[in-house]
């Protein structure tokens, strides 16, 4: 089976940096991907490693480490409104490439 | 381009009820998965449909089945309702059978149980 463990809550202010980490034990690992939830909201897409190193994407950035079956998302200059549950996600091309979600880092941002 | 689209949005059923929860799949998208996500958890992989075929199963019991239509928009249905399928019912569309990297979620619909 798969599993994905990360840290349930994470507070920071605006403009710090924060680092949401995730460990994963998989089968036929494929890639890691992370998702943004806002309260009341649908899962949005925020990026996707299928291979080690970093991929940068604006403010965030994404990190993963195959051989440690671990990655983190990277949020900088952080706002207000990256409050919201912050979601790993690991694609399993051996279970009909499913993906399979951790169980998402609250992050709140305060002033 | 149009969105992933859900209907209803709420849905309030008594237990041993059966539901019929609908997607469209974005514009061009011809894979569909949905997921369960319980208040304060991570969505959970109930199926995926590829081309009107099933295309991976997660651990769900089989009083929920779906379907995908020739359009690719799907239905989701669940029978002999329970309690514990209250929850966030959330389909997602992508393009090609991988399914994996990017999905887009649709705004999902809230089944409450009674």
């Amino acid at each position: 089976g798969q599993s994905l463990e990360q840290p349930s809550e994470v507070t920071a202010v605006e403009g710090a940096i924060v680092q949401i980490n995730c460990t994963y034990q998989t089968s036929g690992f494929y890639g890691l991907s992370w998702y943004q939830q806002h309260d009341g909201g649908a899962p949005t897409f925020l990026s996707y490693n299928a291979l080690d190193g970093l991929e940068e994407t604006g403010r965030f950035s994404s990190f993963l480490s195959r051989s440690d079956s671990y990655g983190y998302l990277l949020l900088q200059e952080l706002q207000m409104k990256d409050s919201a549950s912050y979601f790993c996600a690991v694609r399993d091309g051996n279970a009909g490439n499913m993906l399979t979600f951790g169980g998402g880092t609250r992050l709140m941002v305060k002033p | 381009e149009t969105g992933v689209t859900q209907s209803p949005t709420h849905l309030i059923k008594t237990r041993g009820q059966q539901v019929t929860l609908r997607c469209s799949s974005q514009s061009g998208h011809n894979t569909v998965s949905w997921y369960q996500q319980a208040l304060g958890q991570g969505p959970q992989f109930i199926f995926q449909y590829y081309r009107e075929e099933e295309n991976g199963r997660g651990n769900f019991p089989p009083r929920f089945s779906g379907l995908q239509f020739p359009n690719y928009s799907s239905e989701l249905n669940v029978n002999a309702l329970e309690l514990d399928d209250s929850a966030l019912y959330l389909c997602a569309s992508s393009l090609g059978g991988r399914g994996g990297d990017e999905q887009f979620f649709g705004p999902g619909t809230r089944l409450t149980v009674l």
